[in-house]
C-alpha cells in the first residue's frame, strides 16, 4: 500500500525567501507524485506532477519538485516566495497500478511580508 | 475540455435529515470519480471510488453511500445525518491509464447542525 508524509503542520517564510515544503513517500514499484495547492474553501487544485523522466519537475506558479529516488522523497520548492503563496499544500502519491491516490496530511504555508 | 461541476457549494443540514450531493463531469468518457471528506482544513479521507457505472468501492463503514447512475454522475448521500457528518466534502475525477492525477470541485461545505 502507498503512502505520504509531510513531516511539517506548518511553514513560515518571509516574503522573498525561497521555500521548501518536505514530502517522503512509500510504495511499491514506481511512483506517480503530484502535488496539489488549496485555498480556503476551495478544491485542490493542481501545482505539479512527476511521472517519469528528469527528476526536477516544473510547475504552476513558479514551483518546482525534486524527485529523489534514494530518499524517498518529492520536496516541493520555490526560489521566491510570495505572500499570495499562502495556502495549504497536498503531496500525493499513486503506484502506476493502483486506481487510487494517497494524499500526506498537508502542510499549511504562510509568507509574511 | 474538461470540466467537474460539484454542488452545492454549501450545505445546513438537521441531524437525522437525509443528504444528497452530487458531482458531474463534463469532456470525458469512463472517468475513474472520487468522493473525498477534509475534516478541520486539513487531511483528505478517501470515501468512495468508481471505475465504472454501478461499480462503487467503499474505504470507511460508515453511514454514508455513493452511487454512479450514469458515466460521468457521482452522488454520495446518506439516509440521516450525523454531527460528524459535518466537513468539507471533494468530488474528484482522473483519466484511466498511467499518469494522470486528479482534477477536484470546488467542494461542498456541509454542515450538520
Amino acid at each position: 500500500a502507498q503512502s505520504v508524509a509531510q513531516p511539517e503542520d506548518q511553514v513560515n517564510v518571509a516574503e522573498g525567501n525561497p521555500l521548501t515544503v518536505k514530502c517522503t513517500y512509500s510504495v511499491s514499484g514506481n511512483p506517480y507524485l503530484f502535488w496539489y495547492v488549496q485555498y480556503p474553501n476551495r478544491g485542490l487544485q493542481f501545482l505539479l506532477k512527476y511521472i517519469t523522466g528528469d527528476n526536477l519537475v516544473k510547475g504552476s506558479y513558479g514551483f518546482e519538485a525534486e524527485f529523489n529516488k534514494s530518499q524517498t522523497s518529492f520536496h516541493l520548492k520555490k526560489p521566491s516566495a510570495l505572500v499570495s503563496d499562502s495556502a495549504l499544500y497536498f503531496c500525493a502519491v499513486r503506484a502506476y497500478n493502483n486506481n487510487d491516490m494517497r494524499f500526506g496530511a498537508g502542510t499549511r504555508l504562510t509568507v509574511k511580508p | 475540455s474538461q470540466t467537474i461541476h460539484q454542488w452545492p457549494a454549501t450545505l445546513v443540514q438537521p441531524v437525522g435529515s437525509p443528504l444528497s450531493l452530487e458531482c458531474t463531469v463534463e469532456g470525458t468518457s469512463n472517468p475513474n470519480l472520487y468522493w473525498y471528506r477534509q475534516a478541520a482544513g486539513r487531511g483528505l479521507q478517501l470515501l468512495f471510488y468508481s471505475v465504472g457505472i454501478g461499480q462503487i468501492s467503499s474505504e470507511v463503514p460508515q453511514n454514508l453511500s455513493a452511487s454512479r447512475p450514469q458515466d460521468r454522475q457521482f452522488i454520495l448521500s446518506s439516509k440521516k445525518l450525523l454531527l460528524s457528518d459535518s466537513g468539507f466534502y471533494l468530488c474528484a475525477w482522473r483519466e484511466t491509464g498511467a499518469g494522470y492525477g486528479y482534477t477536484f470541485g470546488s467542494g461542498t461545505r456541509l454542515t450538520v447542525v
